[in-house]
């Protein structure tokens, strides 16, 4: 079964800084790569996601993700962080028709003035 | 985009009664539905896969007695909570895949805060 591991559990950066939320996955095949992102109480919200082609994917609010199959990792960027961007991350990782999805830990990202 | 919305957002209830938590598919069919939990500052884990018209499957641990899941329709599954205890409390979100999408992602509901006294 896939697995999706986030290692860092709470990020702090300044606001305007660049931002890098990592992510590393174990599946077997080519795998259906998302990151959502949850506000206090709230749903989960589709940032982006990678399915086959171009291994850099946008996505909504500035972000961008880059798959790297070499090292089994997606990471989320973002060149310059704003303040509304403080919540959780949640990377997660589907398997084939995407019936089965794993989420990591989650990153909690906290944006100073 | 796709739309899933839950009801209630949050409820209340004593220890022994049961809870209906429904999850819906506003502008798609969703012949998949997924059910999570999600304990304060932890990640969402999965606790069953509801199919249209047919028996859920849970997720090992789950107990299929106490959280029973029905999908009676291509836009409604319920979960209920039976007999609830303090331990229940928790967010619970639900998810559908949206079949008109070619990797068949999973759009979220707004998910419903259960506590248990």
């Amino acid at each position: 079964a896939q697995s999706v591991t986030q290692p860092d559990i709470h990020i702090t950066v300044s606001e305007g800084a660049s931002l890098e939320l990592r992510c590393n996955y174990s599946y077997g095949a080519t795998p259906y790569l998302f990151w959502y992102v949850q506000s206090p109480g709230q749903g989960l919200q589709l940032l982006l996601k990678y399915f086959s082609g171009d291994t850099l994917v946008q996505g909504i609010k500035g972000f961008e993700a880059e798959f790297k199959r070499s090292q089994s990792s997606f990471n989320l960027r973002k060149p310059s962080v704003h303040w509304s961007d403080a919540a959780e991350y949640f990377c997660a990782v589907g398997a084939g028709n995407n019936n089965d999805m794993r989420f990591g830990a989650g990153t909690r990202l906290t944006v100073k003035p | 985009g796709a739309v899933v919305s839950q009801h209630p957002s949050w409820v209340i209830c004593k220890s022994g009664t049961s809870v209906k938590i429904e999850c819906r598919s506003l502008d798609f069919q969703a012949t998949t539905m997924f059910w999570y939990r999600q304990f304060p500052k932890q990640s969402l884990m999965l606790m069953a896969t509801s199919n249209e018209g047919s028996k859920a499957t849970y997720e090992q641990g789950v107990e299929k007695d106490k959280f029973l899941i029905n999908h009676a329709s291509l836009t409604l599954s319920t979960l209920t909570v039976t007999s609830a205890h303090p331990e229940d409390s928790s967010f619970y979100i639900c998810s559908a895949r949206d079949p008109r999408t070619g990797g068949g992602e999973q759009y979220f509901g707004p998910g419903t805060r259960l506590t248990v006294t």
